[in-house]
């Protein structure tokens, strides 16, 4: 019954593959995210759609590429991996507008 | 443990004692502050917020106080358990942006000894 649900939990790939991580929200928001968490547990967003459209895009390397086939879905797919990709990647959602945003539990991206 | 080598702020406290983490924000155009427990290998869970029109609020075991003049916010945790023991992170939301843009705070690690 997750409200904001992340796959894969754990991804761990080589330098320079491309890969893409799946969130989901059932709590029927407007509003999704993409967050970074550094290893100092810095945590800063990337990404906001709105009713699948891109409304926030932060300073993040075009190889981050969201998609949003609907309201309740926001995907991301990274290109050519690099080490410095290593982190956990959250997702969330909010009504438009509003607050507080709901996170998913992450998925830790790890580049060998 | 997942601590070491963080180098975040920590507060440690015994069992039954009240807790205050303290936050200082940087935009004082800010409208909307947001307190955050985030628990190992879990995401950011929400516990309180506050507007700011507003200069205290209270949940259950938890008040928010937010200083403008300063631009500072804390949270206040009553009767702390080990349950809490997690990071919190404060975040602001810069005024005139409806799209919730959250700009998150360094986080503070609660370690609260039985």
């Amino acid at each position: 019954d997750t409200a904001v649900s992340q796959t894969p939990k754990y991804l761990v790939t080589q330098m320079g593959n491309d890969k893409s991580i799946k969130c989901e929200q059932n709590l029927g928001h407007d509003t999704m995210y993409w967050y970074k968490q550094d290893s100092k547990k810095f945590l800063k967003i990337m990404f906001s759609y709105n009713n699948k459209e891109l409304i926030i895009n932060e300073t993040v390397p075009n190889r981050f590429s969201p998609k949003s086939p609907d309201k309740a879905h926001l995907n991301l797919h990274i290109n050519s991996l690099e080490l410095g990709d290593s982190a956990v990647y959250f997702c969330a959602s909010s009504q438009v507008g509003g607050q507080p945003q709901h996170f998913g539990d992450g998925t830790r991206l790890s580049i060998l | 443990g997942e601590s070491v080598g963080l180098h975040l702020p920590t507060l440690s406290v015994q069992e039954g004692d009240n807790s205050i983490i303290n936050c200082a924000y940087s935009n004082s155009a800010s409208d909307y502050f947001i307190w955050y427990k985030q628990e190992s290998g879990k995401g950011p869970q929400f516990i309180i917020d506050i507007r700011s029109n507003m200069d205290k609020r209270q949940g259950q075991r938890v008040t928010v106080l937010l200083n403008k003049t300063v631009k500072h916010l804390s949270l206040q945790i009553a009767a702390t358990q080990p349950g809490d023991s997690a990071v919190y992170f404060c975040a602001e939301r810069l005024g005139g942006t409806s799209y919730g843009k959250l700009t998150f705070g360094q986080g503070t690690i609660l370690t609260v000894h039985p």
